[in-house]
């Protein structure tokens, strides 16, 4: 299988605290791992490739100081949302390729509201 | 001009009906092409990978036509279950990036 999870599926924060969603492969090992935003009724938006062991690359527009992320296990990437504002509320979904392989495995999505 | 554009929806068809889905992107060098499918409040699933040639999958139909940038999603025989909101999808550059269309949402009633 390619199973992938992410942790919490929702949470609720007052404006200004930091959040932080973890998305794991957990019967494969990942060298990448992909982080995306949907807001509601519009499509999935790449922020950012992450790869293990090394910085990841952010999207046009997508402020990396705002949004954290670690990759640092091949299995394991997490992303921070700082100082969050209620803007940030969205749907973040994470997606995982197995070590040699293309196609991406979605995470169950992470649903973020902010207060 | 968006890099993948679909239907609007939403497409509402009775059971039965055979209903199409097309989609355009704007960058020829494109390499990979999919449908995903979304249901409310989930993560995408992959549907199918789309081929030059064509492809199919039961009651699912792909094509692809590179010469004119446009991919198509055929259901026949719809079902109830069927209903969801369907991504088309492109691998514009490499290194497993994907655009994600729109969506298109499709209600199947009895």
């Amino acid at each position: 299988g390619a199973v992938v999870s992410q942790h919490p599926s929702r949470v609720i924060c007052k404006s200004g605290t930091s959040v932080k969603i973890e998305c794991r492969s957990l019967d494969f090992q990942a060298t990448t791992m992909f982080w995306y935003r949907q807001f509601p009724k519009q499509s999935l938006m790449l922020m950012a490739t992450s790869n293990e062991g090394s910085k990841a690359t952010y999207e046009q527009g997508v402020e990396k100081d705002k949004f954290l992320i670690n990759h640092a296990s091949l299995t394991l990437s997490t992303l921070t949302v700082t100082s969050a504002h209620p803007e940030d509320s969205s749907f973040y979904i994470c997606s995982a390729v197995k070590q040699g392989g293309n196609e991406q495995f979605f995470g169950p999505g992470t649903r973020l509201t902010v207060l | 001009r968006k890099e993948v554009e679909q239907d609007p929806g939403p497409f509402n068809v009775p059971e039965g009906a055979t209903v199409a889905f097309n989609c355009t992107y704007s960058n020829s060098a494109s390499q990979s092409f999919f449908w995903y499918r979304q249901d409310c409040r989930k993560e995408p699933k992959l549907l199918m990978s789309v081929y030059s040639s064509g492809n199919e999958d039961g009651r699912f139909t792909a094509q692809l036509n590179r010469a004119s940038q446009y991919i198509s999603l055929l259901i026949r025989d719809s079902k109830l279950s069927d209903s969801a909101t369907y991504l088309c999808v492109v691998n514009s550059f490499g290194g497993g990036k994907l655009i994600f269309g729109q969506g298109t949402e499709l209600s199947v009633k009895p």
